[in-house]
């Protein structure tokens, strides 16, 4: 397994502001995804973090909205810009750890985000 | 396009009970099935699936995976009020995992 950290478990947002939400993993993984699970809602996949070059994204979610970076094989941060009430969810960082034999994903504690 | 079911949505049981959560799945490139327990935040583990007919065993927790049918179930036997939650299903499709709505599980005293 890994043991991810996310930064921060919870914050507030003023609308139209960004926030970037940091995942670091203590171990080298191969795949690092992003979720969103909105309000009742369950997870919906934003994006996978590609190491040293840009994310690949799913249907409905854009760059523009949604950067992510990953800058090495542990760490990868995902910033909701211009945020509106409507973002207000919990934001999941996930990982494929390296050398797993199948497709065991393990998840971050998530990020529970607010906008006002 | 992809699509993952589960039933029933929500169920109240009592202590003791043994429940049984489905799921069907619709995906192109099937690798897995992967179940997950909520609480509050984050799923934690709790199987994965990849050959049909092998029951996977972990205490009171059983799943299984029927690849001709495109589904598995999750038995819990004697229900605890510590098995509430919610109990995602999610195939494993093309490098990415597809989550069902879930089913909410509440156990009664």
């Amino acid at each position: 397994s890994a043991v991810i950290s996310q930064k921060p478990s919870r914050d507030i947002c003023q609308r139209g502001t960004s926030l970037t939400i940091q995942c670091q993993v203590d171990s080298q993984v191969t795949m690092m995804f992003w979720y969103r699970q909105q309000p009742g809602q369950s997870l919906t996949l934003i994006a996978t973090a590609n190491q040293g070059s840009e994310a690949t994204y799913e249907s409905g979610f854009v760059i523009d909205k949604f950067p992510i970076s990953r800058p090495n094989l542990t760490f990868s941060t995902l910033t909701v810009s211009n945020m509106s009430p409507e973002d207000s969810s919990i934001y999941l960082c996930s990982v494929l750890p390296t050398g797993t034999s199948g497709n065991t994903i393990y998840f971050g504690e998530g990020s529970w985000l607010t906008v006002v | 396009e992809d699509k993952v079911v589960q039933s029933p949505l929500s169920l109240v049981v009592h202590e003791g009970d043994t429940v049984t959560l489905n799921c069907s799945y619709e995906v192109t490139n099937f690798r897995s099935l992967l179940w997950y327990k909520q609480e509050k935040k984050a799923p934690t583990f709790l199987f994965m699936l990849t050959s049909s007919g092998i029951e996977k065993k972990s205490g009171r927790l059983s799943s299984i995976l029927d690849k001709k049918e495109l589904s598995s179930i999750l038995n819990i036997t004697a229900t605890q009020t510590g098995d509430s939650a919610i109990y995602l299903c999610a195939p494993f499709e093309g490098g990415k995992l597809i989550f069902g709505q879930g089913t909410e599980l509440s156990v009664k005293p």
